[in-house]
């Protein structure tokens, strides 16, 4: 066990319909970062939030969005959903905001598409 | 293309045989880590590199950080079963805490 909780760890939905993903980052890690996985395109970064705040962005598509709420769990929904978000979602945490942090990285959930 | 190129991408060998797989870049990097994920697992933290040269150890598994900071090795001595699964470098892509993942080395140890 890690200690970052993501659930579920699988879900299948049809297409156009919204899910939301959770994360409970490691005890006292104040950042989470959202990451997507397909065979294809590797580790791609979506976004990071930071003691509630967002931090950072990367590729994510205006029909996803996240939030991390005050006791630091977070939420990652993903709406009108297609065939090709089908993938891996990873929820990343570390202690702190700046370099040299390394990543605890939880199970992540399989989203299937269909 | 990617800022992190791995190589090679897939390795298939048998146990005892040792390994070095490469981390690329183009770019400076201030720090570099290497994690190894397994099948339905996310990846775990190996190590972390952060000065020019610097090597580190642990057990079987030897990292170097290139002296320019553009580059990282991982040998693994003596490859067993358990070393199987992909290995990828990250670093911080740039003022943040932002990791850019490379896209990985598929390894499989063979008994």
């Amino acid at each position: 066990d890690s200690g970052v909780t993501q659930t579920p760890k699988h879900l299948i939905t049809a297409t156009g319909q919204r899910v939301t993903l959770r994360c409970s980052p490691r005890s006292g890690d104040l950042s989470v970062y959202w990451y997507q996985q397909s065979l294809d395109q590797g580790l791609q970064f979506l976004i990071q939030y930071y003691n509630g705040e967002e931090r950072a962005k990367g590729n994510i598509l205006e029909r996803f969005s996240a939030q991390q709420f005050p006791d630091l769990h977070s939420e990652l929904n993903l709406s009108s959903l297609e065939l090709g978000d089908s993938a891996l979602y990873f929820c990343a945490s570390s202690v702190g905001g700046g370099q040299g942090y390394g990543y605890t990285f939880g199970s992540g959930t399989r989203l299937t598409v269909v | 293309t990617q800022l992190l190129e791995q190589s090679p991408q897939f390795l298939s060998i048998q146990e005892g045989e040792n390994l070095t797989v490469y981390c690329n870049s183009s770019s400076v990097f201030s720090s570099l880590q290497w994690y190894r994920q397994e099948p339905g697992e996310g990846p775990v933290l190996l190590v972390t590199v952060v000065t020019g040269g610097e090597v580190k150890k642990l057990k079987r598994l030897t990292f170097q950080f290139g002296d320019a900071r553009k580059d990282s090795s991982l040998h693994i001595t003596a490859a067993q079963p358990g070393d199987t699964g992909l290995y990828l470098c990250a670093g911080p892509k740039n003022a943040g805490n932002m990791l850019t993942f490379g896209g990985g080395t598929r390894l499989m140890v063979k008994p």
